[in-house]
């Protein structure tokens, strides 16, 4: 069974830039996460899907960062304009359920590195 | 309060060492809980669940205590490759069933 796929792996951009990361999730997972993580932090959660729809976005920093899950597969997120703080690894996440014990599997990765 | 709480450390310990780390929640609700470990510049991969009852899996013991809210992690007979960060999760009962990540506890075995 294939992994959570994650593209860019490696992103360096200057501030006020703008930057897309792509995921692929595993194959029949309804739900999708994606977590920021900084340098000796967890992850820290910016939004959920269940399918195409949100579950919870509360601590996506909205005016500049925007995520999509259009056909409930793929997922994007873009942030725009970048600040220095948002230097981190970008992980996204999928689980076969939301509910229960449900285990997040995850992608290796975007480390975004803003200047 | 941070919802999910754990000593960052580094635990630095011997082979062939007892470690254990703890995590307190903050959520009375909680109802599902995980450790996860993160190798060094790696994505989080789930070691084990956390049963009411205790589990154990191999050198790894993790224990639940619902009455002080927190959980812990029993590591016995420590390998270099148990060197990681060690990610405490904690998932609600209901609502949007949101898996909550502490900050890790550092984890050095060293020969």
């Amino acid at each position: 069974e294939a992994g959570v796929a994650q593209s860019p792996r490696y992103k360096i951009i200057e501030k006020r830039q703008s930057v897309a990361f792509w995921c692929n999730p595993i194959s029949g997972h309804a739900t999708l996460y994606w977590y920021q993580q900084i340098l000796g932090q967890g992850p820290k959660l910016l939004i959920q899907f269940q399918n195409n729809g949100v579950v919870d976005d509360s601590q996506l920093p909205k005016d500049r960062f925007s995520a999509e899950r259009l056909k409930g597969v793929d997922s994007t997120l873009k942030i725009q304009p970048a600040k220095l703080e948002d230097s981190a690894v970008y992980l996204c996440a999928s689980s076969r359920r939301t509910s229960g014990g449900g285990e997040l599997f995850f992608g290796e990765g975007s480390r975004l590195t803003v200047l | 309060r941070k919802e999910v709480e754990q000593d960052p450390g580094p635990f630095n310990v011997p082979e062939g060492a007892t470690v254990a780390f703890n995590c307190t929640y903050s959520n009375s609700a909680s109802q599902s809980f995980f450790w996860y470990r993160q190798d060094c510049r790696k994505e989080p991969k789930l070691l084990m669940s956390v049963y009411s009852s205790g589990n154990e899996d191999g050198r790894f013991t993790a224990q639940l205590n619902r009455a002080s809210q927190y959980i812990s992690l029993l590591i016995r007979d420590s390998k270099l490759s148990d060197s990681a960060t060690y990610l405490c999760v904690v998932k609600p009962s209901g609502g949007s069933y949101i898996p909550t990540f502490g900050r890790g506890t550092s984890l050095i075995v060293h020969p």
